[in-house]
């Protein structure tokens, strides 16, 4: 596609709930990160993909959080049994290789009740 | 560690007046220093960016600066118009080790018309 594609646009979810949010990164682009935007904040570091294999994630907050990206295109972050503190906005950027310009996504807006 | 600082947190001008938006790094073996315009829910935008390698970098009404040895960055923005008002987000690549970004804490632009 033209630029990073997130979905869902916003997800609520019941707190304790699992959750998926998938990202479709720029075609072609090897590297990809999320990142955890919080209100008023800038955002912060989770995961880095450089093709299928997570090269970093030192930014992960738990063990309730995992990414995967089994064919080096679409990354998929999970988060078990979700905490109210996990609401934030979702983003994911892709860039044609790790030193290179990233693009991001509009972000997921998750909201745990 | 891995840190960088951005200020103003808010800064306010006058239409046609310029902005100047500075921020600083920590880790001296940073080579890349993009800066980022995020509008109202939206995802972050690339504007322009920076190697270590140049002193300054333009692009119509925005430039950006770079001072290696004081590790200091800055955005600048001349004639600035309403819709310039946004969030600005300075970054730098992380070298240690992997391609991360470390992004500053924002900047909230009012253009006053």
């Amino acid at each position: 596609g033209a630029g990073v594609s997130q979905t869902p646009s916003n997800k609520v979810t019941e707190k304790g709930k699992y959750v998926e949010l998938r990202c479709d990164p720029i075609s072609g682009h090897t590297a990809l990160y999320w990142y955890r935007q919080s209100l008023g904040q800038g955002p912060e570091f989770l995961i880095y993909f450089q093709g299928t294999g997570a090269a970093d994630d030192s930014g992960l907050p738990n063990d309730r959080f995992f990414a995967v990206r089994p064919e080096g295109s679409v990354s998929t972050l999970k988060i078990q049994r979700t905490e109210r503190g996990d609401s934030a906005v979702y983003l994911c950027a892709s860039s044609s290789s790790g030193d290179t310009e990233a693009f991001f996504g509009q972000g997921t807006r998750l909201t745990v009740v | 560690g891995e840190n960088v600082e951005q200020h103003p947190s808010t800064l306010s001008v006058q239409e046609g007046d310029s902005a100047v938006i500075k921020c600083t790094y920590s880790d001296s073996a940073s080579n890349y220093f993009p800066w980022y315009k995020q509008e109202l829910g939206k995802g972050p935008q690339l504007i322009i960016d920076i190697r270590s390698n140049v002193g300054e970098k333009k692009d119509q009404r925005i430039a950006v600066t770079l001072n290696k040895t004081a590790k200091h960055f800055s955005l600048h923005i001349t004639e600035t118009q309403p819709e310039d008002s946004a969030v600005y987000f300075c970054a730098a690549k992380w070298r240690g080790g992997t391609y991360k970004y470390i992004f500053g804490t924002g900047t909230r632009l009012k253009v006053l018309a």
